[in-house]
Parts: C-alpha cells; structure tokens; sequence
C-alpha cells in the first residue's frame, strides 16, 4: 500500500516568508509527528497528533511554528517568517496508534532552504 | 526522559567486512530500542526493534542487533557490508509515555 508522502520534496524561500509543508499519513494511522532532522543532527521531535486528541506541542521551537491535522488526515505544518536556521529536512511518520513500542513510518521529507 | 547516544559521527569500512554500529541509551526502565537507516534523500526505514524477550534482534537486509541491558546498549552488527548499505543509521528508544527519542546517526561508508 502507500507509504507516508510529503510534499514539496524541496523548499527554496526567502527569509521572512511563510512557508507550509504537507503530509499525509498512511491510510488508518491515527497517529502523526513532525520532526526536523538539522545537518548532522539527530531527529528533533516537534508536534505529534493522536486522532482527535489535542496535540502534543511541545517539541516546537518557536511560536513561528504551528502545525495542523484536517480530518484526522492530512497535516500541515506552517513555519512563519521564516530564519535561515530553520533550514533543515523535515520528516513526517505515522503510526497505527501511539503506543509504546508502535513502529513509526516515515516520508521522504521535505528539504527547505532558507535564503 | 529517556536519551540515546550514537558515539560514531561515520564508519568507513570495506565491502565484505563486518560492521557494528554503536547505540547506547539511558532509560530507568526496559526500553523500546529501535534501529532505522535512511538512504540519500529518503526517508528512515526501520531495520529492526526490540520490546522484549530475546536479546538477539533479527531485522531486514541482514541486520542484526542485541540488547545487553547490563552496558545499556542495543548495537547493530551485519557480517559482510555491501556497497548498497552505505546510509545513514539511526538509533531510537521509546518509553512507556509513548516518546520516542533518536540520536544524531551514524553516517556508514562503504570502500569498494
């Protein structure tokens, strides 16, 4: 079946614009993350959703950032006024639930570029 | 919270030869230990994943990795690396409160 896709797969923008990033989860995963993978840096967590749950926000950096999910579905996350330091890979996974243990899924990512 | 470290930044090591990627993780209770690798430009597969029982995991493409609680680690280890395993390998432990954390990875050449 399909795996997690994103969108775009790259990103060039210029600092202080906004930029959105799409992901949609395998179909029938309630649960979703964002990460951010800096160069040479591990995976930051930073927002995860749960079905209708609220959301766990507590992986943001900064109010720039914000992150929804439309209909247990699909999710965006929206960077605002952009900084070069937030160039990086960011990946979307999914998972059936969230569960200790629950094998997460991961995208391609999404590379943005922050002139 | 739980944390892992991944002391090698890169290993080169020849095609054929044995590898073992170091993980060590810190974790007050029996951990969820993962292993991903991520390919150039793509996003992380998961190699292999221990939650208990034997402490010698069998993953995908020939990995393997065991659990030693007394050193708390979790490294992985194939015996003969091909040129196709050459990417970029994470080590991950979950815990009971659902969180997940990863370390920086292991960037793996491999010489012809």
């Amino acid at each position: 079946g399909a795996g997690v896709s994103q969108s775009p797969s790259n990103k060039v923008t210029e600092k202080g614009k906004d930029v959105e990033l799409r992901c949609d989860p395998i179909s029938g995963h309630t649960a979703l993350y964002w990460y951010r993978q800096s160069l040479g840096q591990g995976l930051e967590f930073l927002i995860y959703f749960q079905g209708n749950s609220a959301p766990d926000k507590s992986g943001l950096p900064s109010d720039r950032f914000s992150a929804e999910r439309t209909g247990g579905s699909v999710s965006t996350l929206t960077i605002q006024r952009t900084q070069q330091e937030d160039s990086a890979v960011y990946l979307c996974a999914s998972s059936l639930e969230r569960a200790p243990g629950e094998t997460q899924y991961f995208g391609p990512g999404t590379r943005l570029l922050v002139l | 919270a739980q944390s892992v470290t991944q002391p090698d930044i890169h290993i080169t090591v020849s095609e054929g030869a044995s590898l073992e990627l170091r993980c060590n993780y810190s974790y007050g209770a029996t951990p969820y230990l993962f292993w991903y690798v991520q390919s150039p430009g793509q996003g992380l597969q998961l190699l292999l994943k221990y939650f208990s029982g034997d402490t010698l995991v069998q993953g995908i493409k020939g990995f393997e990795a065991e659990f030693k609680r007394s050193q708390s680690s979790f490294n992985l280890r194939k015996p003969s690396v091909h040129w196709s395993d050459a990417a970029e390998y994470f080590c991950a432990v979950g815990a009971n409160n659902n969180d997940m954390r990863f370390g920086a990875g292991t960037r793996l050449t491999v010489k012809p």
